[in-house]
């Protein structure tokens, strides 16, 4: 399969629990994003990576959120001490630096925060 | 920032159809604009994108089209099918930063 694939597809973990997502992304992309879908709502931005460096970070990525490209391929997302309002899909996408910029977008991992 | 409404946030029509599905967006910096098609419990696919110095862009039944002057883009789906049954959503970017619409669900009847 060579489109993104993120893991695990579902994660139910109880509120103060840490939880760590995995982004693997189409394997000559430099460019990779993180985004937050709550039901009923358009993908929005929380982090952004070109090769391993980390560019921006949205506001709402507050400081229990951390993400990590530690070699520029496959990213992790990690949430601290969970709360039942992060309760979410977290999509990735990746895309080349270039003409093209589409995004591709993983399947997500839907977290529900009990 | 960015902030990009879309209207309206359901669609319904019967199949053959056409259906319009619009966009607003606030930054003028802004100069790509993506359409993204999500079927329920999959991933967001681009299905056309039109880039600022474009006003007008075709691909089979789907075209869109952007005013910048307005800051407003719409798509449309012509002869519809019941498979395009889904959730739209339109985007606004500069550089790496992409802000998305709210969605449209679009119900083709057969």
């Amino acid at each position: 399969d060579t489109g993104v694939s993120q893991d695990p597809r579902h994660k139910i973990t109880k509120r103060g629990q840490n939880v760590t997502f995995r982004c693997d992304p189409i394997s000559e992309h430099n460019r990779l994003y993180w985004y937050r879908q709550t039901l009923g709502q358009g993908p929005e931005f929380l982090t952004y990576f070109q090769n391993e460096a980390q560019l921006e970070k949205s506001r709402l990525l507050s400081d229990r959120f951390s993400a990590e490209r530690p070699k520029g391929s496959f990213s992790t997302l990690e949430i601290q001490r969970t709360e039942q309002g992060d309760s979410a899909m977290y999509l990735c996408a990746s895309s080349q630096s270039g003409s093209s910029r589409e995004q591709y977008f993983g399947p997500g991992t839907r977290l529900t925060v009990t | 920032g960015e902030n990009v409404e879309q209207h309206p946030s359901t669609l319904s029509v019967q199949e053959g159809d056409s259906a319009v599905i619009k966009c607003t967006y606030s930054d003028s910096a802004s100069n790509y604009f993506p359409w993204y098609k999500q079927e329920l419990g999959k991933r967001p696919q681009l299905i056309i994108d039109i880039r600022s110095n474009v006003g007008e862009k075709k691909d089979q039944r789907i075209a869109v089209t952007l005013n910048k002057t307005a800051k407003h883009f719409s798509l449309h789906i012509t002869e519809t099918q019941p498979e395009d049954s889904a959730v739209y959503f339109c985007a606004a970017s500069k550089g790496y930063d992409m802000r998305f619409g709210a969605g449209t669900r679009l119900t083709v009847k057969p």
